[in-house]
């Protein structure tokens, strides 16, 4: 498809886990972001890839989190030892946008429901 | 950094009225300023943005003002159908950066 494609879906952890989450960007697309979307609220920055160059993870909440690009283009965000406070749904965007300035619009995937019990 | 606020947190309107929410932000160099509908269990999808340089864009049921010099910015739904119900976002993106600070969001239910 077109689409940003995120799997899996649904990770269901026990508390302590590793899980990788994936995302494919729509092909060509410079720019790639993570977000966290707790229950009920707004999504929220975790990082930012341009191309392969991880440019801002200032909204990695813990050194458990970590996320990469290798090629430029699939992503993967790892959380290690997870924790129930990691219970959210992990979105992926991508955009066409490279550079400062000129923001263009950013196409989301459906995201993985994460759930640590 | 930048900081949205959004309200209200939940709208219910009959079929037909108009809908209006809206955010505030506080970074002043926030140039671009998004708007996302989400519906349940799906991806946020873009319904319309606006930038620094246009007071207001209009498509079809939906507009889009922004105050600069107050530093809000509201999205205006008219003629709303049920299939207008979902959770909207709004979103800012100050100069330079390239990650959307999202508001917190707003429930829409449109009664039929």
């Amino acid at each position: 498809g077109a689409g940003v494609s995120q799997s899996p879906r649904y990770k269901v952890a026990k508390r302590g886990q590793d899980v990788a989450l994936r995302c494919d960007p729509i092909s060509g697309h410079v720019s790639l972001f993570w977000y966290q979307q707790a229950l009920g609220q707004g999504p929220e920055f975790l990082t930012y890839f341009q191309n392969e160059a991880q440019l801002d993870k200032s909204g990695l909440p813990s050194d458990r989190f970590f996320a990469e690009r290798p090629e430029g283009s699939v992503s993967t965000l790892k959380i290690q030892r997870t924790q129930q406070e990691d219970s959210a749904v992990y979105l992926c965007a991508s955009s066409l946008a490279s550079g400062t300035g000129g923001n263009t619009e950013a196409f989301f995937g459906q995201g993985t429901r994460l759930t640590v019990v | 950094g930048e900081n949205v606020e959004q309200h209200p947190s939940t709208l219910s309107v009959q079929e037909g009225d108009s809908a209006v929410i809206k955010c505030t932000y506080s970074d002043s160099a926030s140039n671009y300023f998004p708007w996302y509908k989400q519906e349940l269990g799906k991806r946020p999808q873009l319904i319309i943005d606006i930038r620094s340089n246009v007071g207001e864009k209009k498509d079809q049921r939906i507009a889009v003002t922004l105050n600069k010099t107050a530093k809000h910015f509201s999205l205006h739904i008219t003629e709303t159908q049920p299939e207008d119900s979902a959770v909207y976002f709004c979103a800012a993106i100050p100069l330079g950066r390239r990650a959307l600070t999202f508001g917190s969001g707003t429930r829409l239910q449109v009664q039929p």
